[in-house]
Parts: structure tokens; sequence; C-alpha cells
């Protein structure tokens, strides 16, 4: 059963726009939530996190919002850059496992 | 500071046969996890080794084995080799074990193929 899921296998949008990237889940015992970002070849690189007592965080151009009621995470990346684009992986982890649940991946594609 | 790093980078195996697969965790870092990602698929978890103790474990069958040394480095062994472990086996440090909130430090992997 896939307790993580991206349900777009890729995103294309153009430079300066706004990226949206959307991940469910079906584990209401999840409490912790992070997307990495992984370019080909290298591996995946920590993005951003959100506890499950929050509903929004912001860094920089990345803010991950949690609707915990639709069991719903997106990533929002404002403004799209041609760098940012990689393959996008949402995860989560439930209280003190130490293992991550990862998503099957969204690639994001930012057009010049 | 220095990164996770594995090695090898590629191989190329039969099946049937033995593969270990090495990890040098991130300097300070205490927890080690593998992960193995097939193509087109998310990183799935295998098992994780704090202070040289197996710390949880995924889905997989005990041909999957590892280790943790003292320094913190750690091998992924997998016997009986299979046609469906051909994948991207992700090593990956942090602190903590068991209270890590999840940002994990990958390595760039090591790409198994078996034939």
């Amino acid at each position: 059963d896939q307790q993580v899921k991206q349900n777009s296998p890729s995103l294309s949008v153009q430079e300066g726009r706004i990226s949206i990237l959307n991940c469910d889940y079906t584990n209401s015992m999840f409490d912790y939530f992070l997307w990495y970002k992984k370019y080909p070849a290298e591996g995946p690189t920590f993005l951003i996190s959100i506890s499950s007592i929050k509903d929004k965080n912001e860094d920089g151009r990345f803010t991950v919002f949690l609707n915990k009621s639709a069991k719903h995470l997106s990533l929002h990346i404002v403004p799209s850059q041609p760098g940012d684009s990689a393959v996008y992986f949402c995860a989560a982890s439930g209280s003190n496992t130490g293992k991550l649940i990862f998503g099957q991946g969204t690639t994001l594609q930012v057009k010049p | 500071e220095t990164g996770v790093t594995q090695s090898p980078t590629h191989l190329i195996k039969t099946r049937g046969q033995q593969v270990t697969l090495r990890c040098s965790s991130q300097s300070g870092h205490n927890t080690v996890s593998w992960y193995q990602q097939a193509l087109g698929q998310g990183p799935q978890f295998i098992f994780q080794y704090y202070r040289e103790e197996e710390n949880g474990r995924g889905n997989f069958p005990p041909r999957f084995s590892g280790l943790q040394f003292p320094n913190y480095s750690s091998e992924l062994n997998v016997n009986a080799l299979e046609l469906d472990d051909s994948a991207l086996y992700l090593c990956a440090s942090s602190l903590g074990g068991l209270r890590n909130t999840g940002e994990l430090f990958f390595g760039e992997g090591s790409r198994l193929t078996v034939l």
C-alpha cells in the first residue's frame, strides 16, 4: 500500500511563475513531513519540512502547506527558476521512528 | 565537513551472487539508513543502524543485511541476488536514532544492475 502519494509524475512551469507540487498521505500517525529535491546522478537533498502541529512553513522561495484534515501537503516555489528543475519527493515519518516513507516523486521542469 | 560517500558508484552482478555496498556517514552523524530506489519510484526504507545496532527495518527479506562500524560507517549486504534487486541504493546519515525527526543527508547512491 502506498502511504504517501504524489499523483502528478511531472510538472512544467515557466520561469518566474509559481510551481505547486502536491502530496497526499493515508497514515494519520505521520507527524513530520519533508520535501527532498533530487538532481540526476546525485542523492536527494533536504529542502524543507513541517511538523504536524503547524500548517505552514516558509523558507525563502519555498513554502510547504499542510492540511491535516485532508491528509494533503503541498510545496510552493515562487518564483520558479530553471535551476529548480529536478525530481521532488514528498516524505513522511511517524513519531520517533527515524524512517521516512517517500512518494513516487514529481519531475519539475522550469522553462526559461 | 565531509558528506556522505558511497562505494562503488556502479556495479553489475549476476543472479545468485552476493554484493556488499559501503557507506561513510557525514562527520558527527551516528545513524545510518539504507534505502532502495527502483526506477521511477521513490526511495524505500530498508533498515537503519544506530550505534552499531539495527534500529528498524522495512519490508525487505533477510537476505538484505547490514552492519555499522564503531566509526559509524556502514555496509549493506545482499545475498542471492534477484533481477528485481536492480536499483539505486542510497545511504543516508543523521543524528539521533529514533529521535531523528527525519532530515537525512544522502549519498549519491550505488547503482546495482543484476543480470
